[in-house]
């Protein structure tokens, strides 16, 4: 069973640019969520992803998109970047419909940095 | 309203015990979580707890929640320096789809 995995890993880019990030889901899983970690908070939650569609969101403004694809695995696009959206992307998976938790599992996260 | 509250330091001894405390706001918070994150990583689930127990215990892991109190905490017994992270709770409301998660509790252990 292979985990959650993220790309970059780390990334650098400028204000006003356009940034595309990567997640490939655990296996069996079909709900991808994104998280925001700046340096020394807690993850923020962006949007969640289930069956290709945008499944709910956090207070983020609309320069953060996203999509998910047939294989479940996602992607979180970000407009017009901003210093401020130097963090930690985090993306978790979960299988929705579980009748445990819909416990989310991480990746390792991308290390955006944004000059 | 949503918010989840951590303090932000704890230092303990090797082989000593580490409490890690967590308050939460939302009274209809369904699962309460606890992830783990060392440096440059990402999180790594701990362990859970439903909001219809008072305790639950995974090895070196004891979960202990007060719900009347909305008080949540993580002991973990026998310390190691291995165990040296930030210490994240969570919270998840049934019918949502968002972990709400606390500011960490950076866990310092001396050898």
């Amino acid at each position: 069973e292979t985990g959650v995995t993220q790309s970059p890993t780390h990334l650098i880019k400028t204000r006003g640019q356009q940034v595309t990030l990567r997640c490939s889901s655990q296996s069996g899983h079909n709900t991808v969520s994104w998280y925001q970690q700046a340096l020394g908070q807690g993850p923020q939650f962006i949007f969640q992803y289930y069956r290709e569609e945008e499944n709910g969101r956090g207070n983020f403004p609309p320069r953060f998109s996203g999509l998910q694809f047939p294989n479940y695995s996602s992607e979180l696009n970000v407009n017009a970047l901003e210093l401020d959206d130097s963090a930690l992307y985090l993306c978790a998976s979960s299988q929705a419909g579980d009748s445990s938790t819909d416990t989310q599992y991480f990746g390792p996260g991308t290390r955006l940095t944004v000059l | 309203g949503e918010d989840v509250e951590q303090s932000l330091f704890l230092s303990v001894r090797e082989g000593d015990s580490s409490v890690i405390n967590c308050t939460y706001t939302d009274s209809s918070s369904t699962y309460l979580y606890w992830y783990k994150q060392e440096p440059g990583a990402g999180l790594q689930l701990l362990t859970y707890i439903f909001s219809n127990m008072d305790m639950k215990q995974d090895q070196r892991l004891t979960v202990l929640l007060n719900k009347k109190d909305k008080h949540l905490s993580l002991r973990i017994a026998d310390t190691q320096t291995g165990d040296s992270a930030i210490y994240f709770c969570a919270e998840k409301t049934s019918g949502t789809y968002k972990y709400i998660f606390g500011t960490g509790t950076r866990l310092k252990v001396l050898a």
